[in-house]
């Protein structure tokens, strides 16, 4: 079993349509939780971080964790041509300073026109 | 403020040779960390170094180094290149608090 599961998709919506990415993890001794966005041979864009448990907000983005149920959330409001891109959750292997994410194997999003 | 840069953007290499990576980092982060990226396995934790020494490590053969330098600027090698070494390699910074990683644009190196 992997410690982050991510459905790899495509997920293929209508543009304006409301997108919901989800992960689930095993290790309750994650903490800190991190949205990205890569485009095709492009590297991994940062869009959201967060660090506990409900819901942060910046802009059309939205992303939710529930620790008690180990699973986190990324919504995308009024979703454009242009948010198709594979999406990645990375959660932080623990607190003690180190570094090391590890990665779901990304949802590939497909915005129709 | 740029962002975190790589160089090469892409490298083809042959089976037993080594390769180095260089990776700098976004002004003021001190840490560094590398990735390997491939369709296969996805992103996987490579090691991060911070004030020059290696302060985590990934399940990776040995054949997969690195350092950083005083600069925080930072390197990677893999020796004895394999065919299966053929993916991304992403290098990511991030400041002394927070658990924020900002990702290079990666090298692309293809193994023959």
């Amino acid at each position: 079993q992997k410690e982050v599961e991510q459905d790899p998709g495509p997920l293929s919506v209508p543009e304006g349509a409301i997108v919901s990415l989800n992960c689930t993890y095993s290790n309750s001794a994650f903490q800190y939780f991190m949205w990205y966005r890569q485009y095709s041979r492009k590297g991994p864009e940062l869009l959201m971080y967060t660090y506990s448990s409900g819901n942060k907000e910046d802009g059309r983005f939205t992303a939710q964790v529930d620790k008690s149920s180990k699973y986190i959330s990324l919504f995308i409001r009024d979703s454009q041509p242009s948010d198709s891109a594979t999406y990645l959750c990375a959660i932080s292997q623990d607190g003690t300073g180190r570094r090391a994410l590890t990665f779901g194997s990304g949802t590939r999003l497909q915005v129709q026109p | 403020k740029a962002g975190v840069t790589q160089t090469p953007r892409y490298l083809i290499k042959t089976r037993g040779q080594q390769v180095t990576l260089s990776c700098s980092p976004i002004s003021g982060h001190r840490s560094v960390s590398w990735y390997q990226q491939t369709p296969g396995q996805g992103l996987q934790f490579l090691f991060e170094y911070f004030s020059e020494t290696q302060r985590n490590k990934g399940n990776f053969p040995g054949r997969f180094s690195g350092r950083q330098f005083s600069n925080s600027r930072s390197e990677m090698n893999v020796s004895t290149l394999e065919l299966g070494d053929s993916a991304l390699y992403l290098c990511a910074s991030s400041l002394d608090r927070g658990y924020e990683q900002f990702f290079g644009p990666g090298t692309r190196l293809t193994v023959l």
